[in-house]
């Protein structure tokens, strides 16, 4: 099983400013098939980036993924009021698929 | 536009089973892949299981051999039942639904449920 390490655990950021949340794998993700959702409290999960770097449909553009092998970076280029939330990553590259254990972007 | 609703008990006696159902709408069951994910209260998420209208199915070894999915491609559902539950079962179920780009399915999951908040207590 591939355990992914989200980093950091809680990231106090303002609004406008750029976001970089790290998601490491225990060992190489096949052909880059990570995910980054976004989680609000009290609502389900919403996918944002698949294949590490492609936009989900309906996904504003301040959001991009990057990443190969073992590492893997969500980056939301300019902070927007509705962006603090709980973020995961998600890799499926192989079964069981798995989740980090989420990063909190919280207001500062 | 689709929509999926978990529905079953929120209260689960230890040791019995617990039973859950996902409606899709807006979209066939037998057109894409669905998953079953949980997520303990404060804790993240894991991935129980998916299936197929065809009876294809792979589950998280995790929880062994407690786990059993099905569709019903009359109700546009499909279910699943998790056997001997204990409090470490505690969690809100979420149904989703299996990406598909660029004409192939990726376990990946764009669609998700609202999520049903599942007690195992006595």
């Amino acid at each position: 099983e591939i355990v992914l390490t989200q980093s950091p655990g809680t990231l106090p950021l303002s609004p406008g400013e750029r976001a970089t949340l790290s998601c490491r794998a225990s060992q190489s993700v096949r052909n880059a098939y990570l995910a980054w959702y976004q989680q609000k409290p009290g609502q389900a999960p919403r996918l944002l980036i698949y294949g590490a770097s492609s936009r989900a449909s309906s996904i504003p553009d301040r959001f991009s993924g990057s990443g190969s092998g073992t590492d893997f970076t969500l980056t939301v280029s300019r902070l927007e009021p509705e962006d603090f939330a709980v973020y995961y990553c998600q890799q499926y590259g192989s079964s069981p698929f798995t989740f980090g254990q989420g990063t909190k972007l919280e207001i500062k | 536009q689709l929509q999926l609703q978990e529905s079953g008990p929120g209260l689960v006696k230890p040791s019995e089973t617990l039973s859950l159902t996902c409606t899709v709408s807006g979209e066939s069951v037998t057109s894409y892949y669905w998953s079953w994910i949980r997520q303990p209260p404060g804790e993240g998420l894991e991935w129980i299981g998916y299936i197929y209208y065809s009876g294809n199915t792979n589950n998280n070894p995790s929880l062994k051999s407690r786990v059993t999915m099905s569709v019903d491609t009359s109700k546009n559902q499909f279910s699943l039942k998790l056997n001997s539950v204990t409090a470490a079962d505690t969690a809100v179920y979420y149904c989703a639904r299996h990406l598909r780009a660029h004409g192939y399915f990726y376990d990946a999951f764009d669609i998700w449920g609202r999520g049903t908040m599942v007690t195992v207590s006595s």
